[in-house]
């Protein structure tokens, strides 16, 4: 199962919206609606910011969405906060009861 | 509080094994699923594979097939993951992370251990 794809890196200034994309397969991402988005700040274990491609924890902030289109996933991240500068990992569920990961992107807060 | 405790960082030589606990509380341990994730230094998360806590049936990463037990004792509410024959492209620190149940997080990790080092070093 190869990783899915994010971008290394994206950016934004404070009180700016910006959007990840992770994209996947037809066999994983394009398959089921479970796409989760974790963030990493250095240092610490990832959190649970979005499950089921849209839904969010309590914990997480609604600055943070999630939608999918075909075999894309995307985080948008609204009102750019510094606390948000961290990287980003999207999550798939896959065929046989597994997972997979995306290469991750880090959020740079300008 | 739910809380995800687990053992400490190990330092291992090459062609061992070791096994990394995670003990569990604040929840019931046999009605969520344990994850182990992997990452290594700078480097992705990167999936392993999980158990069923209830009746301890289990999945892995086509990856690490054959080199990774995860294990359970329901007694101690604690899940056990052991990667053997450990290589240096091994070191990394490893995660379990509880998978939310049906109703709130089906398939995604929504508890996290603190992560334990392990270096594979001769």
């Amino acid at each position: 199962q190869s990783a899915l794809t994010q971008p290394a890196s994206v950016s934004g200034s404070p009180g700016q919206s910006i959007t990840i994309s992770c994209t996947g397969t037809s066999s994983d991402v394009g398959s089921y609606n479970l796409v989760s988005w974790y963030q990493q700040h250095p240092g610490k274990a990832p959190k649970l910011m979005i499950y089921e491609v849209s839904k969010r924890p309590s914990g997480a902030s609604n600055r943070f969405s999630g939608s999918k289109s075909g075999k894309t996933a995307s985080l948008t991240i609204s009102g750019l906060q510094a606390e948000d500068e961290a990287d980003y990992y999207c999550c798939s569920y896959a065929p046989g009861s597994t997972l997979v990961f995306g290469g991750g992107t880090k959020l740079t807060v300008l | 509080q739910v809380q995800l405790v687990q053992s400490g960082t190990e330092v291992k030589k090459p062609g061992a094994s070791v096994r990394v606990s995670c003990k569990a509380s604040g929840y019931t341990f046999t009605s969520y699923a344990m994850h182990w994730v992997r990452q290594a230094p700078g480097q992705r998360l990167e999936w392993m594979g999980w158990i069923n806590t209830g009746n301890g049936n289990t999945k892995y990463s086509q990856k690490f097939q054959g080199r990774v037990a995860i294990t359970r004792d329901t007694s101690a509410s604690t899940a056990y993951m052991e990667l053997s024959s450990l290589r240096s492209e091994d070191t990394a620190v490893y995660y379990c992370a509880r998978e939310g149940n049906v109703v709130l997080a089906p398939r995604a990790f929504d508890v996290w251990g603190q992560g334990t080092m392990v270096t594979v070093s001769s």
